[in-house]
């Protein structure tokens, strides 16, 4: 079946280092990919999608790009701040089908010192 | 415009009892998810509604789980006779469509058994 896997956490930077959180999934079909961020106490935001192959969503100044090749949706940042600080869910839908029903990794904590 | 309100945010429930979660979804939309997330894991799916109707309860657990979507009023996912297992985040989303649609998660209600 369809399956998600992060980069294990925490991960702890210096403020304006530069940021890599690793997603690969298992998918048959054309998945669409998404990340979710979720800040402490809350529920999970959209932080950006992608739905197609090549495709390159972007939001915040965070980046990730659908790579059908190596199926990897890695998410980057070239200087993180400490407002960052929070947890992050890599997830994909099938494309076209229940856009809510969403397979999530396990989620990677990003904790950024000032 | 709100967005997608549960409640309560915190429940305290003894083993034995009955735990009832809320969740209003975003204005006109009529599709709403429910999600699971233990300690330390990823969100997982359990159910899918539009008004009236479960579309996919394909994580739902066989036994005390229970929702549903009446065509006034919350959605309601209900537990019986909760276990310490049982204690998690849990997450409602919604959506204004089915398919190809993006969804708006709620803050989530935290269930603690004791």
């Amino acid at each position: 079946g369809n399956s998600v896997t992060q980069m294990e956490g925490p991960v702890t930077l210096s403020e304006e280092a530069f940021l890599t959180i690793n997603c690969t999934y298992t998918a048959t079909g054309y998945p669409s990919l998404f990340w979710y961020v979720q800040y402490p106490g809350e529920g999970l935001q959209l932080l950006l999608k992608a739905t197609k192959a090549d495709d390159k969503g972007s939001n915040k100044g965070f980046e990730a790009t659908y790579r059908k090749e190596t199926t990897s949706f890695h998410l980057e940042k070239g200087s993180v701040q400490v407002s960052d600080s929070a947890v992050y869910f890599c997830a994909l839908s099938d494309r076209g089908n229940q856009g809510g029903k969403l397979i999530f990794g396990q989620g990677t904590e990003l904790s950024v010192k000032p | 415009n709100a967005g997608v309100m549960q409640n309560p945010r915190h429940l305290v429930r003894r083993r034995g009892q009955e735990a009832r979660l809320r969740c209003s979804p975003m204005k006109g939309h009529s599709h709403v998810y429910w999600y699971r997330q233990l300690p330390e894991e990823g969100l997982k799916f359990m159910v899918y509604l539009q008004k009236e109707n479960i579309i996919d309860e394909s994580g739902m657990p066989k036994e005390r789980f229970s929702a549903e979507f009446p065509k006034e009023g919350p959605s309601i996912l209900r537990i019986q006779q909760v276990v310490r297992g049982d204690s998690a985040a849990y997450f409602c989303a919604s959506s204004l469509r089915g398919q190809n649609t993006e969804a708006f998660f709620g803050q989530g209600t935290r269930l603690t058994v004791v």
